[in-house]
């Protein structure tokens, strides 16, 4: 069974700031997808970025960018100029490549972002 | 474009009742998943629907039970509630067609079982 493990439970920036949060996984699967989530205190959960396991360049969007390390089976997430509104959970995220669109998350961590 | 909504917003209920959970799924979209969160933790499967069959299973009992409509509209239904079963639950929806297909998040429904 695949697992998620996100062991920072809270972090915090300033703003504009640069962070990076950790994620690590486990898998036997060479075809996965791995993603974060961010979800506000609203409570919608929203795809912050996706990266493919057999992609060897690392995804970017915008201000957020991820490094993963397929080998040591590393995901992080780095948030570049931190803003006000990047506050909330964070949840890594982990999908198998075929079949079950089935999500396996870790349990989050919380984001707080001063002024 | 109507994103994935979901009812109740919130509901409470007593231990040994049973409970129905309501999603709509994005327009367009052929596959619903449940999952709960419970408190300070991460978002877990329950199951998931396709084309108004269960198309996967996480490890929770058979007193989680699902339906999916003609509409690609979800239910979750929850027989003898349990303390435990005090939860967030999500449904994510999304256009299943042998690629990769980003799942929707519904706002959840917050149960609390009393």
């Amino acid at each position: 069974a695949q697992t998620v493990t996100q062991s920072q439970p809270e972090m915090s920036v300033q703003e504009a700031e640069t962070v990076t949060l950790s994620c690590t996984y486990d898998t036997s699967e060479s075809d996965y997808y791995l993603f974060w989530y961010k979800q506000p205190p609203s409570r919608q959960m929203i795809l912050v970025i996706r990266q493919e396991a057999y992609k060897q360049q690392n995804a970017t969007e915008n201000r957020f960018s991820v490094n993963f390390q397929k080998a040591a089976k590393s995901f992080s997430l780095k948030i570049s100029d931190s803003q006000l509104g990047d506050a909330a959970m964070y949840f890594c995220a982990y999908r198998s490549g075929g079949g079950s669109e089935k999500l396996v998350f870790g349990k989050g961590m919380k984001l707080t972002v001063n002024p | 474009e109507t994103g994935v909504t979901q009812s109740p917003t919130h509901l409470i209920k007593t231990r040994g009742q049973q409970v129905t959970l309501r999603c709509s799924s994005q327009s367009g979209h052929n596959t619903v998943s449940w999952y709960q969160q419970a408190l300070g933790q991460g978002p877990q499967f329950i199951f998931q629907y396709y084309r108004e069959e269960e198309n996967g299973r996480g490890n929770f009992p058979p007193r989680f039970s699902g339906l999916q409509f003609p509409n690609y509209s979800s239910e979750l239904n929850v027989n003898a509630l349990e303390l435990d079963d005090s939860a967030l639950y999500l449904c994510a929806s999304s256009r299943t067609s042998g690629v990769y297909n980003e799942q929707f998040f519904g706002p959840g429904t917050r149960l609390t079982v009393l």
